[in-house]
């Protein structure tokens, strides 16, 4: 067990629908990371959020959102859903000191079927 | 985009034998990392390898890391049935974004 918890472990949704996925960091860490996996395009960075400001943006689509609140958890929201978002989407979490090594925990991944 | 290419893409072994995965990258790094997905659930950290370290070993794990050919290998000695899962490599670059960028990864099939 990481640490880091997601919700809902697995979410059924129809084309055009609109989500949100949860996500709790590990106790102490400040930054959190959301990752999508999927079959073509493999494992990919969307966003990073530290300390409740957006650090990086990766292979993110506008009709995806987050945000990190200051409880230091984070949602991610995907609105207007495509077929070919189904996918597996993952949050990390990590300490984010300034040393600049450090592990990233991952959360078990929300499952994500559009129909 | 994928930052690193694993190779093989699969691999199956007897229980026993040693395991090696590779891994390429294209660009500077950090450090890079390897972690373990069984099959459709999280991953797991396995170890981290900073850019000036060459070696490191975690148990029955050992990485090596040339950043000159910008390749890291994992070796897994002795392997067991329950390390069938698949293994990524992640690369994390400079600066105060920390995103790792994963490669393809390498199927490990064990068998008993």
């Amino acid at each position: 067990d990481s640490g880091v918890t997601q919700t809902p472990k697995h979410l059924i949704t129809a084309t055009g629908q609109r989500v949100t996925l949860r996500c709790s960091p590990r106790s102490g860490d400040l930054s959190v990371y959301w990752y999508q996996q999927s079959l073509d395009q493999g494992l990919q960075f969307l966003i990073q959020y530290y300390n409740g400001e957006e650090r990086a943006k990766g292979n993110i689509l506008e009709r995806f959102s987050a945000q990190q609140f200051p409880d230091l958890h984070s949602e991610l929201n995907l609105s207007s859903l495509e077929l070919g978002d189904s996918a597996l989407y993952f949050c990390a979490s990590s300490v984010a000191s300034q040393g600049g090594y450090e592990t990233q925990y991952f959360g078990p991944g929300t499952r994500l079927l559009v129909l | 985009s994928q930052q690193g290419e694993e190779d093989p893409q699969a691999l199956s072994i007897q229980e026993g034998e040693n395991a090696t995965m590779n891994c390429s990258y294209k660009t500077s790094i950090n450090n890079l990392q390897w972690y373990r997905q069984n099959s459709g659930r999280g991953l797991v950290h396995l170890i981290l390898i900073r850019s000036n370290e060459r070696e490191k070993h975690s148990g029955r794990l050992r990485v090596t890391l040339d950043t000159s050919k910008k390749s890291s290998s994992l070796l897994i000695t002795a392997s067991r049935a329950a390390d069938t899962a698949s293994y990524f490599c992640a690369t994390s670059g400079g600066g105060s974004a920390r995103q790792l960028t994963f490669g393809s990864g390498t199927q490990l099939t064990v068998l008993p």
